[in-house]
């Protein structure tokens, strides 16, 4: 049970161009999320799921798109990479249950991408 | 969400108990309290959470005060690899609840 993985672990990219970072959860999770933390701040929430075949805005996402087209694996794709969006970014999955249940998210451990 | 304060940081000797403080005065009463934390570098590890009563895990315990104002997470027996950053966080329980991370408290255990 590998849990919530990401790919690539690094990137480095050049201005204008484009990429796709992938999670893929054998957990079985409804939710999944994607965020981005810069250095010294908190995790900001991009785009996330509540199943297979939907997606929904979270709080910063302009510049990214997302595609949940099988419910293991968010993809989080990047058109035209601008500096601004250098960050490490963390997927997570959560299932759904009664109560408090759904925000026990699992987190990948991150993808650090550098525009250059 | 509720909103919630946090310390920035805090000290502990290792093997000691740490006891990480959380304000979260505005919540309302269907809305837990999770502890997450982050480890450098690494993605962030749930912990515990609670809606009133006080709770415990094999990774720490919950606290809540009986108003459900503040809570305290107890990390009963600190250790160097505890050296990590710990989130609380109240969010709106509805669909696809988003946490809302803070700048949480950076808990450095010493030797």
């Amino acid at each position: 049970n590998a849990g919530v993985t990401q790919t690539p672990k690094f990137r480095v990219l050049k201005t204008g161009q484009s990429m796709t970072l992938l999670c893929a959860q054998d957990m079985n999770h409804e939710y999944m999320y994607w965020y981005r933390q810069d250095p010294g701040m908190g995790l900001r929430l991009i785009h996330y799921s509540v199943g297979e075949g939907t997606t929904a805005k979270g709080e910063v996402p302009d510049g990214y798109n997302v595609s949940r087209l099988k419910k293991q694996n968010f993809l989080l794709g990047l058109e035209s990479a601008a500096p601004s969006q250098t960050s490490v970014y963390f997927c997570a999955s959560s299932f759904i249950a009664q109560g408090a249940g759904i925000n026990t998210q699992y987190f990948g451990p991150g993808t650090r991408l550098t525009v250059l | 969400d509720a909103k919630t304060t946090q310390p920035p940081s805090m000290d502990c000797a290792e093997g000691r108990a740490a006891n990480l403080p959380c304000n979260h005065s505005t919540i309302s009463g269907n809305e837990y309290v999770y502890w997450y934390r982050q480890i450098h570098s690494q993605g962030p590890q749930y912990i515990i959470h609670g809606l009133k009563n006080n709770e415990t895990n094999e990774m720490a315990s919950l606290i809540i005060t009986e108003d459900r104002k503040s809570s305290t997470l107890i990390l009963p027996h600190a250790t160097l690899r505890d050296t990590a950053v710990y989130y609380c966080i109240a969010p709106n329980t509805g669909t696809a609840s988003k946490l809302t991370f803070g700048t949480g408290t950076r808990l450095q255990v010493t030797l």
